[in-house]
């Protein structure tokens, strides 16, 4: 089945700085690739995703690019805010596979004002 | 839009007890539905996947015997927690799917068994 690592586990960046979290997948039939902002107790949030036909997709501050010869994608936050600060975590979907999510470990921003 | 609504939000039960958690897609028709689990500080793991009509499948080392997982319509699906022990103590969460890629999270169910 498809495995995703994410890259770092916590991530700490000053108020302003940009940041980014990585993200790989095994499976070269995945074909989507949402990301999802999670603050303490609270739903996942879907921020941005982007399809395998698609190398980078922004959206304001939050821009998401994909590698799929590496099987890699990104999520780059720029300008970061306090309100920033929560888990990230990446997914993959593999094609026809009921559209069943598989999801990385997930990454705790802090953002320090 | 796409509004996902879970009941309840938390519940303490007896261990031995069988406990129910629903999930409600409240402005759109779910073709399927999702059903996961979180640890604190740990990533979602997906439990099982439901669509309407027909039988939930369960993921590898699930117990479909213990949760169960009934999808009546195309807004709600249900989770029973059977039997329940304090291993089973956890964050449950729900989402739904249109018929695009995109999932919709419920806002979870802490369950704690005494």
């Amino acid at each position: 089945g498809e495995n995703v690592e994410q890259h770092p586990s916590t991530l700490s960046v000053q108020e302003g700085d940009s940041a980014v979290i990585k993200c790989t997948y095994s499976d070269s039939a995945s074909n989507y690739f949402p990301w999802y902002k999670q603050e303490l107790g609270k739903r996942p949030q879907l921020i941005i995703d982007i399809r395998s036909n698609v190398g980078e997709k922004k959206d304001q501050r939050i821009a998401v690019t994909l590698n799929k010869t590496a099987k890699h994608f990104s999520l780059h936050i720029t300008e970061t805010q306090p309100e920033d600060s929560a888990v990230y975590f990446c997914a993959a979907r593999v094609g026809g596979s009921n559209y069943k999510l598989t999801f990385g470990k997930g990454t705790l921003l802090t953002v320090n004002p | 839009g796409a509004v996902v609504s879970q009941h309840p939000s938390w519940v303490i039960c007896k261990s031995g007890t069988s406990v129910k958690i629903e999930c409600r897609s409240l402005d759109f028709q779910a073709t399927t539905m999702f059903w996961y689990r979180q640890f604190p500080k740990q990533s979602l793991m997906l439990m099982a996947t439901s669509n309407e009509g027909s039988k939930a499948t369960y993921e590898q080392g699930v117990e479909k015997d213990k949760f169960l997982i009934n999808h009546a319509s195309l807004t709600l699906s249900t989770l029973t927690v059977t039997s329940a022990h304090p291993e089973d103590s956890s964050f449950y969460i729900c989402s739904a799917s249109l018929v695009t890629d995109t999932q919709y999270f419920g806002p979870g169910t802490r369950l704690t068994v005494l």
